[in-house]
């Protein structure tokens, strides 16, 4: 059974900090995808990794996917009071691609 | 707006009760997935559907969780003998087979509640 661990589970930062998730896992993932959920609504995508050590960026947010594809970080820059949400990572295998998510992390970002 | 809807939006029932909920993917994507969130918790994967062939059921999916993807365009849920076990956010995404990346996009979610 594939699973994925992610930390923290809960981080609260001042408005401007810096912060990192993590996603771990001993499995390997054909890719890795990167929601972030509002209260009450479905995941939404921010980012898909595919390749071993890719980086992607997409304004403050920086993703990597580890070189074995086990892992993955969601790094954020200068943080700010909107980037408050659950932020979500999901791994797919083979095959049907099924996804395997994280319990997510809460994030809340005080101005 | 992903391009995936899902109705109802919520749903509050009594216990035994049968309630069936829909999804319609992006009109070109031929897989679809059904996963169940409960509070504080990632979803988990419950079912998905290549076309109208539903290649895969998660042990979560008890005997009285059926799911239906008829034309190959949108999708049903249902639930016959709801349990309060069941109250969660039910979730629906679709992606396009041939895009070898995986992406899934997800609708806005069906929340049950079972009294």
């Amino acid at each position: 059974t594939q699973l994925l661990e992610q930390s923290p589970q809960f981080l609260s930062i001042q408005e401007g900090e810096n912060l990192t998730v993590y996603c771990n896992s001993s499995s390997v993932f054909s890719s890795l995808q990167w929601y972030r959920q509002e209260p009450g609504e479905g995941p939404v995508l921010l980012v898909t990794v595919v390749t071993g050590g890719e980086v992607k960026k997409l304004k403050r947010l920086t993703f990597q996917f580890g070189d074995a594809r086990k892992d993955s970080s969601l790094h954020i820059t200068a943080a700010q009071t909107g980037d408050t949400g659950l932020y979500l990572c999901a791994g797919a295998g083979q095959g049907a691609q099924k996804l395997v998510f994280g319990q997510g992390t809460r994030l809340t970002i005080n101005p | 707006d992903t391009g995936v809807s899902q109705d109802p939006r919520h749903k509050i029932t009594k216990r035994g009760q049968n309630v069936t909920f829909r999804c319609d993917p992006i009109s070109e994507h031929n897989r679809l997935y059904w996963y169940r969130q409960t509070l504080g918790q990632g979803p988990e994967f419950l079912t998905y559907f290549q076309n109208e062939a539903q290649l895969e059921k998660s042990r979560l999916l008890s005997n009285r969780f059926s799911a239906e993807r008829p034309k190959g365009s949108f999708s049903t849920l249902e639930i016959q003998r709801t349990e309060q076990g069941d109250s969660a956010m039910y979730l629906c995404a679709s992606r396009q087979l041939y895009r070898g990346e995986g992406t899934q996009y997800f609708g806005p979610g069906t929340r049950l509640l079972v009294l």
